[in-house]
């Protein structure tokens, strides 16, 4: 099956610094989706990709779909202390016969030293 | 936007009986999942719960071992069967609205299994 390589695997940053994490994988994916987790939560959605080169932003968030589809980055602006948490990419390959599940990288734990 | 219920939150069980999750949604949904967390990794599908017919499993589960039902547009229960301690995990709904779209997660149940 399809596997997506996330990175860093952890982040130690300052309040007030940009973070960045990316996806990549070696199958294309047709959709991508970046989602915060938090202890005790599921996974609450922050931005939604689906066409290659697309480029979303969320308030401080912006995401990238990779032009060749098989990539995403996520960035964040000038971080805060209610940015801490574990951010997942996700993909999703179409397989023309219906619903397909998605694909989940092994998340970025972010945590922001005061 | 709709709430995602699951129930139970948590719980404690022993080795070699069942749970059954249940997931309720307060709007009709076209898509329900089934995923898994496993303790401090990252979320895999388990099954794709279709509405009146039986769930489709990714490759690793079993209707046998996680069966799935779908009685309507709004709910879908998953049932952990013969529990092992390897069963210890977080079980986490998700739905969608529209095919292949945004998909929205409960706040999952965790479970452990002594």
């Amino acid at each position: 099956g399809q596997q997506l390589n996330q990175s860093p695997q952890s982040m130690f940053i300052q309040e007030g610094e940009d973070v960045s994490m990316n996806c990549t994988s070696s199958s294309i994916f047709n959709t991508w989706l970046w989602y915060k987790q938090e202890p005790g939560e599921g996974p609450v959605l922050l931005i939604a990709l689906y066409k290659a080169g697309e480029l979303t932003s969320n308030g401080r968030l912006t995401a990238q779909f990779g032009i060749t589809r098989k990539d995403s980055f996520l960035n964040i602006s000038a971080s805060i202390p209610s940015d801490v948490g574990i951010y997942f990419c996700a993909g999703r390959v179409y397989s023309g016969g219906g619903a397909d599940g998605l694909t989940f990288g092994k998340g970025t734990h972010l945590i922001i030293q005061p | 936007s709709a709430v995602i219920s699951q129930k139970p939150s948590r719980d404690i069980c022993q080795r070699g009986t069942s749970l059954t999750i249940q997931c309720q949604v307060d709007s009709q949904v076209t898509m329900m999942f089934w995923y898994r967390q496993q303790p401090g990794q990252s979320l895999t599908l388990i099954a794709t719960a279709n509405q009146g017919s039986e769930a489709t499993y990714e490759s690793g589960f079993v209707i046998d071992k996680f069966p799935i039902s779908r009685p309507n547009l709004t709910f879908s229960t998953l049932t952990v069967s013969n529990m092992s301690p390897e069963d210890s995990s977080i079980y986490l709904c998700s739905v969608e609205w529209g095919l292949n779209t945004e998909a929205f997660f409960g706040q999952g149940t965790r479970l452990t299994v002594v």
